[in-house]
C-alpha cells in the first residue's frame, strides 16, 4: 500500500538560510510525486510535481526537489529561504489506479 | 479564469442541520474532488468524480453525500450535520493528471 511519511511536523528557519522539508514515500512502484504548499487561510497551490522524468524537479519560488528511489524519498529544498515562505507543506503521491495519498504537512516558520 | 470556487466561505450549523457546500469550476477539468482537513490530520478525501456522470467515495465518506451537477459543479450535501464535521472543506479538479490538482479557497464550517 501506498504510504507518505513527511518526517518533520514542523521547522523553524532564519530569513536567508536554507530550507530542508523531508518526504519518505513507500509504494510497490515508483510513484508520480508532488508537493504543495498552503498559505494561512488559504486553498492548496501545487509546487512541483515529479513525474518519472528528471529526477531534479524545479518548481515555482525557486523550490526544487530531488527523488531518490534508493532511498524512497522526496525532500524539498530552497538556497535561500524568505519571509514569504512561511506556510504549510504537504508532499503527495499518486500511483495510477488508486487515491491521492497525503502527507500529515510540515509547518515552516521563517524568523527575520 | 476564477478557477476553482466554493461558497459558502463560512458557515456555522446546529446538531442536526443539513447544507450543500457549492464547488464550481471554469478550467474545463474532467475530475473534482471534496477534501476535509483538520488539524494534523492533512488532507482526507471525502469523495470525487472521475468524469461527468460518476462518483466514488474517498476515504472518510459517512455522513456525506455528493452531486456532479454537471462537468462544472460538484456538490457536497450534509444531510445531518454532527460536531465531528466541523472542519475546513476544499473543493479541488485535475485533468488529466489526477495528482495535479488546483484547489478552492476552502469552506470553514462549524458545527455546534
Amino acid at each position: 500500500a501506498q504510504s507518505v511519511t513527511q518526517l518533520d511536523s514542523h521547522v523553524s528557519v532564519s530569513e536567508g538560510t536554507p530550507v530542508l522539508l523531508r518526504c519518505n514515500y513507500s509504494s510497490s512502484y515508483s510513484p508520480s510525486l508532488f508537493w504543495y504548499v498552503q498559505h494561512p487561510n488559504k486553498g492548496l497551490q501545487l509546487l512541483l510535481k515529479y513525474t518519472s522524468a528528471a529526477t531534479l524537479v524545479k518548481g515555482i519560488n525557486g523550490f526544487e526537489a530531488e527523488f531518490k528511489k534508493s532511498e524512497t524519498s522526496f525532500h524539498l529544498t530552497k538556497p535561500s529561504a524568505h519571509m514569504s515562505d512561511a506556510a504549510e507543506y504537504f508532499c503527495v503521491s499518486y500511483q495510477a489506479g488508486t487515491a491521492l495519498i497525503f502527507g500529515k504537512g510540515t509547518t515552516l516558520s521563517v524568523s527575520s | 479564469n476564477a478557477g476553482v470556487t466554493q461558497t459558502p466561505k463560512f458557515q456555522v450549523l446546529k446538531t442536526g442541520q443539513s447544507m450543500t457546500l457549492q464547488c464550481a469550476q471554469d478550467m474545463n477539468h474532467n475530475s473534482m474532488y471534496w477534501y476535509r482537513q483538520d488539524p494534523g490530520m492533512g488532507l482526507r478525501l471525502i469523495y470525487y468524480s472521475a468524469s461527468e456522470g460518476t462518483t466514488d467515495k474517498g476515504e472518510v465518506p459517512n455522513g456525506y453525500n455528493v452531486s456532479r451537477l454537471n462537468k462544472r459543479e460538484f456538490s457536497l450535501r450534509l444531510e445531518s450535520a454532527a460536531p465531528s464535521q466541523t472542519s475546513v472543506y476544499f473543493c479541488a479538479s485535475s485533468n488529466p493528471l489526477p495528482g495535479e490538482q488546483y484547489f478552492g479557497p476552502g469552506t470553514r464550517l462549524t458545527v455546534t
